[in-house]
């Protein structure tokens, strides 16, 4: 059973490029979490979905950034036109229907905007 | 609310000695409370977790010690190894309605031999 998959590992964008960063919970898991990790610092929350669905995107900057977990396929946090403060690892997390467990993380991906 | 405070934020301690991570909390609706351990270049990992309604969970040199009214807890390492050294997170979350988990600020620990 293959834990929480982020692709790519490391991402290099130059500023006003788009990067597109994907993530496929463990089997089973219908609950996706995207974190931002900036050096030296703790995860920030930016967006929980579940299929087709934003439960709560309350961490996400308003403008250049977006998340969508489609029926088929990974998760996807979009960054548009990326600036130089994006730079950062950013994690997925994915947790089963039931409340009993915490989630899972992959093993993120790391962008720098060059 | 949403807060999770986390000290100290780095922490040095000798092989084989005890190693505390303190954690306060506002939000008295959080009722799931999770410590994650990260090496540097992987992702986080869930270590151990706690609910309110217990005080203390034990997991091998593992130990969270939870106060449900000072909204504290803490985690202990038991004879700290080199390979204990990493960056400790504690978190909180409302687990029954399938919230988002609210991280501290993170520890970084170095254990020396």
């Amino acid at each position: 059973n293959a834990g929480v998959m982020q692709n790519p590992r490391h991402l290099v964008r130059r500023r006003g490029q788009e990067a597109r960063l994907r993530c496929s919970p463990m089997k089973g898991h219908s609950h996706v979490y995207w974190y931002r990790q900036l050096p030296e610092e703790g995860l920030k929350f930016m967006v929980y979905l579940q299929k087709e669905n934003i439960i709560d995107e309350s961490g996400m900057p308003k403008e250049r950034f977006s998340a969508e977990f489609p029926k088929e396929g990974p998760s996807i946090l979009r960054i548009q036109q990326v600036v130089r403060g994006d730079s950062a690892a950013y994690f997925c997390a994915s947790s089963p229907e039931t409340t009993n467990y915490g989630y899972t993380f992959g093993s993120g991906t790391r962008l720098t905007v060059v | 609310q949403q807060q999770v405070k986390q000290s100290p934020q780095s922490l040095i301690v000798q092989k084989g000695g005890i190693s505390i991570i303190n954690c306060a909390y506002e939000n008295t609706a959080f009722d799931y409370f999770p410590w994650y351990q990260q090496f540097p270049g992987k992702g986080p990992a869930l270590l151990i977790a706690i609910r309110p309604d217990v005080s203390e969970k034990k997991e091998g040199r593992f130990t969270i010690s939870f106060n449900k009214s000072a909204k504290q807890f803490s985690l202990h390492i038991m004879d700290s190894q080199p390979g204990d050294s990493a960056t400790y997170f504690c978190a909180a979350r409302r687990e029954t309605s399938y919230d988002k988990v609210i991280f501290g600020p993170g520890t970084s620990l170095s254990v020396i031999p």
